[in-house]
């Protein structure tokens, strides 16, 4: 598509609840990374998929959250049990990236962003 | 660990100010420093700097590293209330991942 398009743009949903975040990326960009930003807070770093392979799940703050890609294109980020202090806005981005070192230029196109509020 | 740290993390100006904005890093493999600039939801990309002493410019806003103090400034002249956003600062480095510092919020008054 002409952008990286995220759903769905809100979901409320009740502690202890599993939620799904979908990610469509930008047709042809094989990099695609998950961040999360809470209220008042920079970008906080989850997961990165080259491909369908995630080289990088260092992020992931707890075994509750997992993360799939699938056809080198649409990412789920699933959260199980949600608690409280997941609520925040999750953004997606996508680049060009290919496996190896590129000198210089990683630049990430974003999603609008899934924002999670738990109850 | 990677780190990047941006100040002030807020900022009120009248129309027509200039402002700067600061950030500064400690990386162990640096490859690059993006500015973003978000609005209301995604962020948008407004500059990437790999080389020291050469600045990027836009219009109003230009920006420029420099890789031996580890540090970059975003400056924006003559603020217009459109400028008012979280203005990001963002580490590449090797591995792939864009390290992003907590943001400015720029409030621009009429």
């Amino acid at each position: 598509g002409a952008g990286v398009s995220q759903s769905p743009s809100n979901k409320v949903t009740e502690k202890g609840k599993d939620v799904e975040l979908r990610c469509d990326p930008i047709s042809g960009h094989t990099a695609l990374y998950w961040y999360r930003q809470s209220l008042g807070q920079g970008l906080e770093f989850l997961i990165y998929f080259q491909g369908n392979s995630a080289p990088d799940k260092s992020g992931l703050p707890s075994d509750r959250f997992s993360a799939e890609r699938t056809g080198g294109s649409v990412s789920t980020l699933t959260i199980q049990r949600t608690q409280q202090e997941d609520s925040a806005v999750y953004l997606c981005a996508s680049s060009l990236r290919s496996s190896g070192f590129l000198s210089g230029a990683n630049v990430l196109t974003f999603g609008a962003g899934s924002r999670l509020t738990v109850l | 660990e990677d780190k990047v740290v941006q100040s002030p993390l807020s900022l009120v100006v009248h129309e027509g100010d200039t402002v700067t904005l600061n950030c500064s890093y400690e990386v162990t493999n640096f490859r690059s420093l993006l500015w973003y600039k978000q609005e209301k939801k995604a962020p948008t990309f407004l500059f990437m700097l790999t080389s020291s002493g050469i600045e990027k410019k836009s219009g109003r806003l230009s920006s420029i590293l420099d890789k031996k103090e580890l540090f970059s400034i975003l400056n924006i002249t003559a603020t217009q209330t459109g400028d008012s956003a979280i203005y990001l600062c963002a580490m590449e480095t090797s591995g792939s991942r864009l390290t992003f510092g907590e943001g400015t919020q720029l409030t621009v008054n009429p």
